[in-house]
């Protein structure tokens, strides 16, 4: 079936530096998956950070950005200077194909920017 | 003020007792979804509802029911509840159509079950 795996379980950085998180992909049942990035915040419910539909389009938002890179199955957000409000959990998804609205979520990687 | 809520966000049953989950959603929109979401896994989808009374069964139904009488309202349902049923469950809304799969969710609420 379609999964994502995120690899990193935590990451802490500390303020100002730069940030990856990994995100690859297995779409065996859709061709061209749309990719997420979805954030959650502490007491809050997961919001949408970012969407890209197209391979090789980058999508930003709030200083992050992320690459679809079909070649190499992997969506990684990036961000050259993290703040301490950007710690959060960050979960990588994909929908599409006959899946129609449904969401495959990644386990999710946890953030902690130390000030 | 888009918004998705959820009542209640902390609940502790005993295993056996029947537990309901409740979501609301100010968007009008026709989707809703409940998910689960577990120590080192993913979220996992438990019901999807395409409207009033349009109900599917998502990756995990087991042991769980919905209902949807109101557009804006979304139950679930866990009747004789298991301990295996503890965890932190998730309800979402979307637009039917273009960014159909942008889903607005919920905080959020943590279920135990002893």
């Amino acid at each position: 079936g379609d999964s994502v795996t995120q690899t990193e379980g935590q990451v802490t950085v500390s303020e100002s530096k730069s940030l990856i998180i990994n995100c690859t992909y297995s779409a065996t049942s859709i061709a061209y998956p749309n990719l997420f990035w979805y954030v959650r915040y502490p007491g809050e419910g997961l919001q949408l950070l970012l969407k890209v539909i197209t391979a090789g389009q980058k999508g930003s938002s709030r200083g992050f950005e992320a690459t679809y890179n079909k070649e190499t199955t992997s969506f990684h957000l990036q961000k050259a200077s993290v703040q301490e409000s950007d710690s959060a959990v960050y979960y990588c998804a994909l929908s599409g194909g006959n899946m129609g609205y449904k969401l495959t979520f990644g386990t999710g990687t946890s953030l902690l920017v130390d000030p | 003020d888009m918004k998705v809520t959820q009542m209640p966000r902390y609940l502790i049953k005993r295993m056996g007792e029947n537990v309901l989950l409740e979501c609301g959603q100010d968007m009008s929109h026709e989707t809703m979804y409940w998910y689960r979401q577990d120590p080192g896994l993913g979220l996992q989808l438990i019901y999807i509802s395409y409207d009033v009374d349009s109900n599917s069964e998502g990756d995990i139904p087991k042991g769980y029911r919905v209902s949807r009488k109101k557009r804006e309202h979304f139950s679930l349902i866990l009747d004789s509840a298991k301990t295996n049923q503890t965890s932190v469950y998730f309800c979402a809304s979307s637009v039917i159509g273009a960014g159909g799969d942008e889903q607005y969710f919920g905080p959020g609420t943590r279920l135990t079950v002893l």
